[in-house]
């Protein structure tokens, strides 16, 4: 079973430029997330998705920062315009969510180390 | 006082010693609890989750959980160095939100 892909690995933008990121999730999984990693911390949550609806973007900067998530699979994330703070690992996950209750286990795709110049 | 925390370490252990990662964590709402491992400059990876207070075990890995007193833990038997990574404490917050502690780094000693 294919884990989470992301893309781009790697990229480096001067402040000021747009930037966007891509997940594509394991199949079937239904919820997905994007996180931002600074170095040395743990990822902190940017945006939930179930399906296509945003569940929780609470801690989503929204004055310069956008997602989607069309059809229920793929997802974009966007920053326009970056800041120089804006420079960090960014990471996608995905989860089965079920009807437990309980929080399910997300599997990370490898990231997007974003370095903004 | 945040929500899930961690020593950050580093935390240094000689091979073929046991390894005891600490977590705290704040909201006595939290149901689910894991733990992730990550190797400099790669993405977080799962070693066990645990729902119910007590020991679960799964190979060299044992988590602990206390939910009185908002504690989790991992012990990794055994340690190797292939162990050396940070260790993530994840804590649900409501329905399918994890908060992540910032994670103890581990190096295991030949």
């Amino acid at each position: 079973e294919a884990g989470v892909v992301q893309s781009p690995r790697y990229k480096i933008i001067e402040k000021k430029q747009p930037v966007a990121f891509w997940c594509n999730p394991i199949s079937g999984h239904n919820t997905l997330y994007w996180y931002l990693q600074n170095l040395g911390q743990g990822p902190e949550l940017l945006i939930r998705y179930e399906n296509e609806e945003a569940v929780d973007d609470s801690q989503l900067p929204k004055d310069r920062f956008s997602a989607e998530r069309l059809k229920g699979v793929d997802s974009t994330l966007k920053i326009q315009p970056a800041e120089l703070g804006d420079s960090a690992v960014y990471l996608c996950a995905s989860s089965l969510t079920g009807t437990s209750g309980r929080t399910d286990t997300q599997y990370f795709g490898p990231g997007t180390r974003l370095t903004v110049l | 006082q945040k929500e899930v925390e961690q020593n950050s370490g580093p935390l240094s252990v000689p091979e073929g010693a046991i390894a005891s990662l600490n977590c705290t964590y704040s909201d006595r709402g939290s149901q689910s609890f894991f733990w992730y491992r990550q190797y400099s400059g790669k993405s977080p990876e799962l070693i066990m989750f645990i729902y119910s207070n007590g020991d679960k075990e799964d190979g060299r890995f044992t988590a602990q959980l206390n939910k009185a007193s908002q504690y989790v833990s991992l012990l990794i038997r055994d340690s190797q160095p292939s162990d050396s990574a940070t260790y993530l404490c994840a804590v649900s917050q409501g329905a399918q939100k994890l908060v992540f502690g910032q994670g103890t780094r581990l190096t295991i000693n030949p």
